[in-house]
């Protein structure tokens, strides 16, 4: 079983919906969790970072993190055709000399106008 | 703020021949990490380097070497290149042990004929 599970996708949907991306981890001592954005042909940015479980809201971006169910999530509201990109997910353990991100291996989304 | 450079942008090299991919970072980060992305594969780490002085195989190091110049810089190294080395091949740096993510460069596009 791979550490981070993550749906290849693609996703497409209309200008406006509402996006849910997902990954699924099995590994219980992962404490922060991230999301990277990744536009064709560019190296990924960092979207949004949280630790542990809960929630974050960033404008139009919101994380979740289910600890319980090993399981996070990004949620994108009234999506837009320049949110169409590929999204990873990554988390990493709580300090000592283990600090390497694991990744998914990505969503390609696609939001049509 | 530039952030992570990578050079070159793209390289074309024969089955066999040699060539080194700069990296270097203007944010102070202490870590520093090659990547390699492929379709279906995801992210794989290749070497990392925790600080200055010191360098560490990850998941996919065989065929690969690299040099930590000095804080800002890290090249990867590919001695007798391989068609298998075809890839895109990221940079990214990281404050504090990975702490708030990591920042990637652009990519360098490899293709190994």
């Amino acid at each position: 079983q791979k550490e981070v599970e993550q749906d290849p996708g693609p996703l497409s949907v209309p200008e406006g919906a509402i996006v849910s991306l997902n990954c699924t981890y099995s590994n219980s001592a992962f404490q922060y969790f991230m999301w990277y954005r990744q536009y064709s042909r560019k190296g990924p940015e960092l979207l949004m970072y949280t630790y542990s479980s809960g929630n974050k809201e960033d404008g139009r971006f919101t994380a979740q993190v289910d600890k319980s169910s090993k399981y996070i999530s990004l949620f994108i509201r009234d999506s837009q055709p320049s949110d169409s990109a590929t999204y990873l997910c990554a988390m990493r353990f709580d300090g000592g000399s283990n600090y390497k991100l694991t990744f998914g291996k990505g969503t390609l989304l696609t939001v049509n106008p | 703020n530039a952030g992570v450079t990578q050079t070159p942008k793209f390289q074309v090299l024969k089955t066999g021949q040699s060539m080194t991919l700069q990296c270097a970072q203007d944010m102070n980060h202490n870590s520093m990490y090659w990547y390699r992305q492929d379709p279906g594969m995801g992210l794989r780490l290749i070497y990392y380097s925790a600080s200055e002085g010191t360098t560490d195989k990850g998941e996919v190091p065989n065929g690969y070497n690299v040099s930590r110049l000095n804080k800002r810089e890290f090249s990867l190294r590919l001695e007798s290149a391989a068609p298998s080395q075809t890839s895109v091949y990221f940079c990214a740096s990281s404050a504090h042990r990975g702490s708030y993510g990591y920042t990637f460069g652009s990519g360098t596009r490899l293709t190994v004929v």
